[in-house]
């Protein structure tokens, strides 16, 4: 079946550093989104791409959608101990309907160290 | 800014019970869902609901498990008989539309621990 992807696991870094976490899929992917989850927390939307080559900023996030619509990433500019939790990649699946579900990726956990 | 609620927060269970974990869906939102996600692993989709009936299911949700739209507004996960595996975080999601393009609102989860 559909699977998505993520890499790394764990990121560990020092505040002010940047990060970066990928997201690849075997087969076109008709968008991806993107989610936080805090520690205790359940996923929060933060973007969804579309377009093959989108890009989308959102302060100091970046996100990217490949131009085969096959990949993504998440780029994280000058971390702050606010961005610690796991961000997972997640794709819609459906089966020739209109309705999508989600497949999530296992998720980079972010810690930073202050 | 409406939200998808959950109840029970934590639920603890002996193995072999039934447990029936409620959401109550953002109000004016037509397609409903159901993911878990087992402690430090990823969220796993279980099944969705639409027009009172199931759309789509996954292989993990067999027949111990079931869902239900008992009202107009809550939409409940039922576990027939509980399994040490089934401990999990469950998340409810909803959409307006469900279409590929929208986007999938969480509730805040129930953690289920089967012992």
């Amino acid at each position: 079946g559909q699977q998505v992807m993520q890499i790394p696991q764990y990121q560990h870094v020092q505040e002010g550093e940047d990060f970066t976490t990928y997201c690849n899929s075997s087969t076109t992917l008709s968008n991806i989104q993107w989610y936080k989850q805090r520690p205790g927390g359940h996923p929060v939307f933060l973007i969804q791409l579309v377009k093959s080559g989108e890009v989308k900023k959102q302060k100091r996030l970046t996100f990217q959608f490949g131009e085969a619509k096959k990949n993504s990433s998440l780029h994280i500019t000058a971390t702050q101990t606010t961005d610690v939790g796991t961000y997972f990649c997640a794709s819609l699946m459906n089966y020739g309907g209109s309705q999508g579900n989600l497949i999530f990726g296992k998720g980079t956990k972010l810690s930073v160290k202050p | 800014e409406p939200e998808v609620t959950q109840t029970p927060s934590h639920q603890v269970t002996q193995m072999g019970q039934e447990v029936i974990l409620r959401c109550v869906p953002i109000s004016n939102h037509l397609y409903f869902y159901w993911y878990r996600q087992i402690l430090g692993q990823k969220v796993e989709f279980l099944v969705s609901f639409y027009n009172n009936e199931i759309s789509e299911k996954s292989e993990i949700f067999d027949d111990q498990f079931s869902v239900e739209r008992p009202d107009g507004s809550n939409f409940t996960l039922k576990i027939r008989s509980t399994k040490l595996e089934d401990s999990a975080m469950y998340f409810c999601a909803s959409t307006y539309t469900g279409t590929v393009q929208e986007t999938q609102y969480f509730g805040p989860g129930t953690r289920l621990l089967v012992l």
